[in-house]
């Protein structure tokens, strides 16, 4: 089954506490993003990826990073956690080739709680 | 700077009626996203428009792009409540790269 996997689904930890949220897909798709969306502020992007080794910046990418070492995994990585990255995130891919070339595939969400 | 606006924000409409939602968009981009979410879920890709005057369409829903105008639709016909959802569009605001800005997204309820 085609699937975008993101994990963990919830995830309550403190300021200052690195954390990954990891992105797996199983579609050879070769872009892939990260969101975040907030009450009142909507979805905005994070970072996005065209591919291995491609990575560039959305909207909002301070305080995040991301890699892209192999195609199927996109972990987003919180070196320093801070309040205002209480959010809930998405992660998405899709590739521009296939016969449903752009549609993106969403992962399930993570939401996150910085105290 | 890119922004994507959507009107309405809210609706609230009968089943069986006929509604349309607009999102305009302030600089040129040939390519917009259609998007639906159930509360407390993920999101749904509905339609990918890539070019002037495209439209797309499935079941009740189709959405068509003017990219002259910095327009896109999407309409809905004969609603029936499973439709009930938010709405997002999104523009790509690099030509092929899906780095995009959403609009701010069309809360859509349907009444029986």
């Amino acid at each position: 089954e085609a699937q975008v996997t993101q994990n963990p689904r919830y995830l309550i930890t403190v300021t200052g506490k690195k954390l990954t949220v990891t992105c797996s897909q199983n579609m050879n798709h070769e872009y892939m993003s990260w969101y975040r969306q907030d009450p009142g502020l909507g979805l905005r992007q994070i970072y996005y990826s065209m591919n291995v080794e491609v990575t560039d910046k959305g909207d909002v990418p301070e305080g995040y990073k991301v890699s892209r070492k192999e195609k199927r995994n996109f972990p987003l990585i919180l070196e320093s956690p801070s309040p205002n990255q209480t959010s809930l995130y998405f992660c998405a891919s899709s590739s521009p080739t296939t016969d449903r070339a752009d549609i993106q595939y969403f992962g399930a969400g993570t939401r996150l709680s910085v105290l | 700077e890119l922004k994507v606006e959507q009107n309405p924000l809210f609706l609230s409409m009968q089943e069986g009626k006929n509604y349309t939602i607009y999102c305009n968009y302030s600089t040129t981009s040939d390519r917009l996203y259609w998007y639906r979410q159930d509360p407390g879920k993920s999101l749904e890709s509905l339609f990918v428009l890539l070019s002037n005057g495209a439209v797309k369409q499935e079941g009740r829903l189709m959405a068509s792009l003017d990219t002259k105008a910095r327009l896109s639709t999407l309409h809905i016909t004969a609603a029936v409540h499973d439709l009930s959802a938010t709405y997002f569009c999104a523009v790509d605001r690099k030509r092929g790269a899906q780095k995009l800005v959403f609009g701010q997204g069309t809360r859509l309820t349907i009444n029986p």
